[in-house]
């Protein structure tokens, strides 16, 4: 059973506070990551897909870094906004499969 | 860009009635589905793989005979929660692509069993 986590599981921050969390993951035979924001009553929006050691990807105000070594990615949110809360999630594929296994979620609330 | 839909967004239902769940990809066309379950603080869990023409793979610990799935064409699957009883509440979403990079979810679908 393959385990992911991300951490923290819910976060509150001030409005241009910037934040960062994280997804862990297995480490061997890994094919992508990726990241999702999930507003409430909506669809989970695809953000990132990760495939390489050491990628980073951006958009707006939002990057990410990807560790497959260590068996790890990290979200940044620059200057946190209102409209930035949402359930961010990580999901990791295996090999050469099309299954996505999620983590938990971490739940972010911006107030201003 | 593309969207997937899934009606209804939430039903109620008794207990031992069946539920049927859409989903549907409404500019491109989806050869696979995925049906996903959550329950209350946890991960989105596969529960099986809808194959257009052909029978779903279901995940280990998922009934069959209880989440009947049929992806009749090109841009609809459905979920039919036969029998349901309320350990069967929970939120179902699907996704859908066009290919294993370019994925997308359904809104997903609120299920209240009574």
């Amino acid at each position: 059973i393959l385990n992911v986590e991300q951490s923290p599981q819910s976060l509150h921050v001030q409005e241009g506070d910037s934040t960062n969390f994280t997804c862990s993951f297995p480490s061997s035979n890994f094919y992508a990551l990726h990241w999702y924001r999930w507003e409430t009553a909506k669809s989970p929006e695809a953000l990132f897909v990760m495939t390489l050691n050491g990628d980073e990807k951006k958009k707006g105000r939002i990057s990410a870094t990807l560790n497959t070594k260590e068996g790890y990615s990290y979200l940044y949110i620059k200057g946190s906004q209102p409209e930035d809360s949402a359930t961010y999630l990580c999901a990791f594929i295996t090999g050469t499969a099309s299954k996505l296994t999620f983590g938990t979620g971490t739940r972010l609330q911006v107030t201003l | 860009g593309a969207v997937v839909s899934q009606h209804p967004s939430w039903v109620i239902c008794k207990s031992g009635t069946s539920v049927k769940i859409e989903c549907r990809s409404l500019d491109f066309q989806a050869t696979t589905m995925f049906w996903y379950r959550q329950f209350p603080k946890q991960s989105l869990m596969l529960m099986a793989t809808s194959n257009e023409g052909s029978k779903a793979t279901y995940e280990q610990g998922v009934e069959k005979d209880k989440f009947l799935i049929n992806h009749a064409s090109l841009t609809l699957s459905t979920l039919t929660v036969t029998s349901a009883h309320p350990e069967d509440s929970s939120f179902y979403i699907c996704r859908a692509g066009r290919d294993r990079y370019e994925q997308y979810f359904g809104p997903g679908t609120r299920l209240t069993v009574t």
